[in-house]
């Protein structure tokens, strides 16, 4: 089937610094793009998504933006703190509402 | 808002028991509800698609008498792992969707078979 790469697979950033995570798509007709943090041992918690309408989000400081050309959208964490350390998925969405996972993305910040 | 909740987190069972995790929806009625399971440092996998009141979906290679899955109301699915082997000891997750395509994860359960 067609897949979501992520990249990188693993990202380490000093404390303050800023952490940009890019995956890219190739199913045209996708129109949801989802961000989730997994910490150690829990779920994954849904931070941020955009709708193929719309080219960037913000949320304090979580962003994501989407380019349709490229088949690609970002997720961008400024101002990285210790606890945002955590894997992060933007996981394949279909048209049967399920979700395909990658590999995911996982980031250290480090004090 | 959208909170789902496993129980139990986690659970050791004895080889050849069976063991049901539940998955609640707590503030929303979910229209489909999905079960994944996730080894160490791995991705999540899907198992199975779950509606309210029909069979579940299951992906290709999950065997629907080992793992059998109940969606009694649209607040509530449960998942049986029925005569566990060490082999099924994993960390299993489950979801939920209102409408659209978000997805509301729970917690998780881990699961591990002696």
């Amino acid at each position: 089937g067609e897949n979501v790469e992520q990249h990188p697979s693993t990202l380490s950033v000093q404390e303050g610094d800023s952490a940009v995570i890019k995956c890219t798509y190739s199913d045209s007709a996708s129109n949801y793009f989802p961000w989730y943090k997994q910490e150690l041992g829990k779920g994954p918690q849904l931070i941020i998504d955009i709708r193929s309408n719309v080219g960037e989000k913000k949320d304090q400081r979580i962003a994501v933006t989407l380019n349709k050309t490229a088949k690609h959208f970002s997720l961008h964490i400024t101002e990285t703190q210790p606890e945002d350390s955590a894997v992060y998925f933007c996981p394949r969405t279909t048209g049967t509402y399920k979700y395909i996972f990658g590999t995911g993305t996982r980031l250290k910040v480090l004090a | 808002g959208a909170v789902v909740s496993q129980h139990p987190s986690r659970v050791i069972c004895k080889s050849g028991t069976s063991v049901k995790i539940e998955c609640r929806s707590l503030d929303f009625q979910a229209t489909t509800m999905f079960w994944y399971r996730q080894f160490p440092k791995q991705s999540l996998m899907l198992m199975a698609t779950s509606n309210e009141g029909s069979k579940a979906t299951y992906e290709q290679g999950v065997e629907k008498d080992k793992f059998l899955i109940n969606h009694a109301s649209l607040t509530l699915s449960t998942l049986t792992v029925t005569s566990a082997h060490p082999e099924d000891s994993s960390f299993y997750i489950c979801s939920a969707r209102v409408d659209g395509q978000t997805q509301y994860f729970g917690p998780g359960t881990r699961l591990l078979v002696l």
